[in-house]
């Protein structure tokens, strides 16, 4: 039972480069998220999906894409990397509790 | 203005002493949930305790209790007999209209606590 996972771990990009980053989850939990984490700011929601085959924006949703065309998968995808980008990302997923569970993150550079 | 407040950047606490990591809210919403998680350096997000707005008594999960004052909106986190594993970064979070659906958390900005051996 892996809970939640993400690819990659690290990651480093060019300027103007475009990624995937993928959050796969074992829980059959419905609720799925896509976080950046900055020092001194917490973590901000980018976007989300409620289930599958559905995404909603978030708090800083700018620059970036997502889908959930599985139950199990959330994608995050950046066309078009800027140096603004660079940070720790968190996926998280949530069935009908309160509580999110949170993936170990992927930490991306972009220069 | 700020969701969470988090107003100590940083704490140092005597091992096995208790401490209090302070969490103000803004919400006019009367239906919120609070949560706190804690994050190691290791980078991991680990949930520790919830509090649900029409909640009547404090949570409690082992070591951790919420100490909720609603009328104040705070929503403090206090850990009893501090352990050296406890040294980590702690986020208060909050959702906000939890009855209708609302799947959103807004975090704080943090508060590192070392525990001094």
């Amino acid at each position: 039972n892996a809970g939640v996972t993400q690819t990659p771990k690290f990651r480093v990009l060019k300027t103007g480069q475009s990624m995937t980053l993928l959050c796969a989850q074992d829980m059959n939990h419905e609720y799925m998220y896509w976080y950046r984490q900055d020092p001194g700011m917490g973590l901000r929601l980018i976007h989300y999906s409620v289930g599958e085959g559905t995404t909603a924006k978030g708090e800083v949703p700018d620059g970036y894409n997502v889908s959930r065309l599985k139950k199990q998968n959330f994608l995050l995808g950046l066309e078009s990397a800027a140096p603004s980008q660079t940070s720790v990302y968190f996926c998280a997923t949530k069935d009908v509790a309160y509580e999110q569970y949170f993936g170990p993150g992927t930490r991306l550079t972009v220069t | 203005a700020q969701k969470i407040t988090q107003t100590q950047p940083g704490m140092f606490v005597q091992e096995k002493e208790a401490v209090t990591l302070d969490c103000t809210y803004d919400t006019s919403d009367p239906s919120y949930g609070l949560f706190w998680y804690k994050q190691p350096s290791s980078g991991e997000m680990i949930f520790l305790i919830y509090q649900g707005s029409y909640d009547q008594q404090n949570a409690t999960e082992g070591r951790y209790s919420l100490n909720f004052q609603k009328a104040r909106k705070s929503a403090n986190l206090v850990i009893s007999a501090s352990q050296l594993g406890d040294s980590a970064m702690y986020f208060c979070a909050m959702r906000e209209g939890v009855h209708f659906g609302n799947e959103k958390l807004t975090f704080g900005t943090g508060t590192r606590l070392t525990i001094i051996p």
